[in-house]
C-alpha cells in the first residue's frame, strides 16, 4: 500500500522567511504525488502537481526518488501561506489518492 | 458551474441513528470520491467510484454504503451512526487520465453524540 508522510503537524514561520514542508512516500513504481492546500473557510484544492514542474504562489517541490521525498518550498512566506497542506500520491494507472496526515501552517508577521 | 456540491452541510446525529450524505457534480467528471478528514490522521478515503455503475471500498469503507445514483450523483450512507463517525466528509471528483486533479465540496460536519 502507498504511504505518505508528513513528520510536520504544525510549522510556525516569520513572514518573509522559508518554509519547507516536508513529505516522503512509500511506493517502488513511479508515483504521481501533489501538493493540496485548505485555506481557512475554503475548499480543498490542488497547489501543484510533480508532472507539472510548475511554480504556483512561489511554491515549488521537486521529486527526489532517491529519497522518496517531494518537499514543498517556498523562499520568502507571506501571511496568505497560512494553511492546512497535504501531500497526495497515485499510481499512475489508479484512481485513488493517498494523503499524508496534513500540515499546519502559520506564517506571524 | 457549482462544481462539487454537498448537502447537508452540517449535521447531528444520535447514536444508531441513519442519514444519507449527499454529493453532486456539473463538471462531466467520471470518476467520484468519499473522504473523511480527522485530526492528525488526514483525509482518508471511504469509498470511490471510477466511473458510473461502479463503486469500490477505499481505505475506511466499515459502517458505510454508497451508491452511484448516474454520473452526477455519489451519496454516501450511514446505516447505524457511531460516535467514531464524528468527522468532516468531503466528497471529491476528477475527470479521466493521469495528473489530473481532484476537485472538492465543501464538505459536511457531522457529529455523532
Amino acid at each position: 500500500a502507498q504511504r505518505v508522510t508528513q513528520p510536520e503537524k504544525l510549522l510556525s514561520v516569520f513572514k518573509g522567511a522559508p518554509v519547507e514542508l516536508k513529505c516522503n512516500y512509500s511506493y517502488s513504481g513511479s508515483p504521481e504525488l501533489f501538493w493540496y492546500v485548505q485555506y481557512s473557510r475554503q475548499r480543498l484544492q490542488l497547489l501543484l502537481r510533480h508532472i507539472s514542474r510548475e511554480s504556483i504562489k512561489g511554491f515549488t517541490a521537486d521529486l527526489n526518488k532517491g529519497e522518496t521525498s517531494f518537499h514543498l518550498k517556498k523562499p520568502f512566506a507571506q501571511e496568505e501561506d497560512s494553511a492546512m497542506y497535504y501531500c497526495a500520491t497515485k499510481r499512475s494507472n489508479d484512481y485513488k489518492l493517498s494523503f499524508g496526515a496534513g500540515t499546519t501552517v502559520t506564517v506571524r508577521a | 458551474n457549482a462544481g462539487v456540491t454537498q448537502t447537508p452541510k452540517f449535521q447531528v446525529l444520535k447514536t444508531g441513528q441513519s442519514m444519507t450524505l449527499q454529493c453532486a457534480q456539473d463538471m462531466n467528471h467520471n470518476s467520484m470520491y468519499w473522504y473523511r478528514q480527522d485530526p492528525g490522521m488526514g483525509l482518508r478515503l471511504i469509498y470511490y467510484s471510477a466511473s458510473e455503475g461502479t463503486t469500490d471500498k477505499g481505505e475506511v469503507p466499515n459502517g458505510y454504503n454508497v451508491s452511484r445514483l448516474n454520473k452526477r450523483e455519489f451519496s454516501l450512507r450511514l446505516e447505524s451512526a457511531a460516535p467514531s463517525q464524528t468527522s468532516v466528509y468531503f466528497c471529491a471528483s476528477k475527470r479521466p487520465g493521469q495528473g489530473y486533479e481532484q476537485y472538492f465540496g465543501p464538505g459536511t460536519r457531522l457529529t455523532v453524540t
